[in-house]
């Protein structure tokens, strides 16, 4: 079964430090580029982070710039996301993505982010 | 940044009729559109790429269309476990991906 579960969230202070990680299984993960997207409490979803295949080329959003790291392990076929300075405003539910490159019947590649891991909620509070 | 602006935020219909949420893009995105149905305290399930393609295993009651900034999402006849949150998102102008603040599909 292709799947993606994360882990690490939890409580932490304003200026803190975690680590969240997200296990693959199921698919070549070494093939897939990912992503980290966050939902706030009763809010939209904000993708948050990117890293290909074999961590060539990282992106961030810019709220989350200099803060946060992406990294990967494709031996171990694990995503990760080091947060660190953390704000009130970095609460929410982090997801990974797996992003999967398409092609249509002309050869025209689409890109998608067709699996999803179940979350992992970060709260940042004192 | 590549802004993306849903309506309704909130449709409400009746089961078995028809549902069309709407997904603007503030430049083009081409055809590099997603769209994503999530329901409370579950992960968001991709519907729609590329615009117009159902993804594995989406019912054809489901279908995309539009492209360079207008799309649109289109439910034929709504079934009990279609009530939902609906997210556009684009990746064509990235980074950042950006998705569309969601329509919130209601009971009638």
């Amino acid at each position: 079964e292709v799947q993606l579960v994360e882990s690490g969230g939890g409580l932490v202070q304003p200026g803190g430090s975690l680590r969240l990680s997200c296990a693959a299984s199921g698919f070549t993960f070494s093939n897939h580029e990912m992503n980290w997207v966050r939902q706030a409490p009763g809010k939209g979803l904000e993708w948050v982070s990117y890293i290909s295949s074999g961590s060539g080329n990282i992106h961030y959003a810019d709220s989350v710039k200099g803060r946060f790291t992406i990294f990967r392990d494709n031996a171990k076929n694990s995503l990760n996301l080091q947060m660190s300075s953390l704000r009130a405003e970095d609460t929410a539910v982090y997801y990974c993505a797996r992003e999967t490159r398409y092609y249509d019947t002309s050869g025209r590649p689409a890109d998608a982010f067709d699996i999803w891991g179940q979350g992992t909620m970060v709260t940042v509070s004192s | 940044e590549t802004v993306m602006t849903q309506s309704p935020v909130t449709l409400s219909v009746s089961p078995g009729e028809r549902a069309t949420l709407s997904c603007r893009a503030s430049q083009s995105v081409s055809s590099n559109l997603a769209w994503f149905q999530q329901k409370p305290g579950q992960a968001p399930r991709l519907l729609i790429y590329d615009a117009s393609t159902r993804a594995t295993g989406i019912p054809a009651r489901f279908s995309g269309s539009g492209s360079g900034t207008e799309f649109t999402l289109t439910i034929s006849s709504l079934q009990s476990e279609d009530f939902a949150v609906y997210y556009c998102q684009q990746y064509e102008n990235w980074p950042p991906y950006t998705f569309g603040q969601g329509t919130k599909v209601e009971i009638k």
